[in-house]
């Protein structure tokens, strides 16, 4: 079975700040991808950013970047120059194997002006 | 292109009573998922679908049907609605459904079971 695992309920920045967000995660999956998802109060699940397993760089998008530790099984995600539109909810998730795919419980951003 | 959409958005029910939510997405995907959100338990998929015609079991079935009549379209069904399945629901679709295929979500419907 694979696990997503994100302890952090809830986390606070100040507009314009860098904020990191952690997930650690377990598979016995060769290869996985894994995936932070944002959801705004709107509720609409937007896809943030992406990292294959196989790949040693670390992904980015824009303000969106991820440090991808496989050995410690971590990835967590980094959001700098915060804006108010960052506040959501954040998912990481895990998939690995045909059809599968592990969410975490999710992390409350909040961003103070 | 809209994407995935779900309707009805939000639902008041009361114990016994039925409803069908209904997916729908015009990206040619073959894979379609349901899901629910519940506080503090993430998403957990209750049904999916690897193509037209076809349905499979996830981690959370009980008490929830689904067809798939149309490629572009997965409704789920609750039969007899009970309180425990008060939870937000998001459908979800992806190309071919491996793990290298990223899953694109609709808005989610609020379902309230009194």
């Amino acid at each position: 079975a694979q696990t997503v695992t994100q302890s952090q309920p809830e986390m606070s920045v100040q507009e314009a700040e860098t904020v990191t967000l952690s997930c650690t995660y377990d598979t016995s999956e060769s290869d996985y991808y894994l995936f932070w998802y944002k959801q705004p109060p709107s509720r609409q699940m937007i896809l943030v950013i992406r990292q294959e397993a196989y790949k040693q760089q670390n992904a980015t998008e824009n303000r969106f970047s991820v440090n991808f530790q496989k050995a410690a099984k971590s990835f967590s995600l980094k959001i700098s120059d915060s804006q108010l539109g960052d506040a959501a909810m954040y998912f990481c998730a895990l998939s690995g194997g045909y059809q599968k795919v592990t969410f975490g419980i999710g992390t409350k951003l909040q961003v103070i002006p | 292109n809209a994407g995935v959409t779900q309707t009805p958005k939000f639902r008041v029910l009361k114990t016994g009573q039925s409803m069908t939510l209904l997916c729908a997405q015009d990206m040619n995907h073959e894979y379609m998922y349901w899901y629910r959100q519940d506080p503090g338990m993430g998403l957990r998929l209750i049904h999916y679908s690897v193509g037209e015609g076809t349905t499979a079991k996830g981690e959370v079935p009980d008490g929830y049907n689904v067809s798939r009549l149309k490629k572009q379209n997965f409704l789920l069904g609750l039969e007899s609605a009970a309180p425990s399945q008060t939870s937000v629901y998001f459908c979800a679709s992806s190309f071919q459904g491996t793990y290298t295929d990223t899953q694109y979500f609709g808005p989610g419907t609020r379902l309230t079971v009194l």
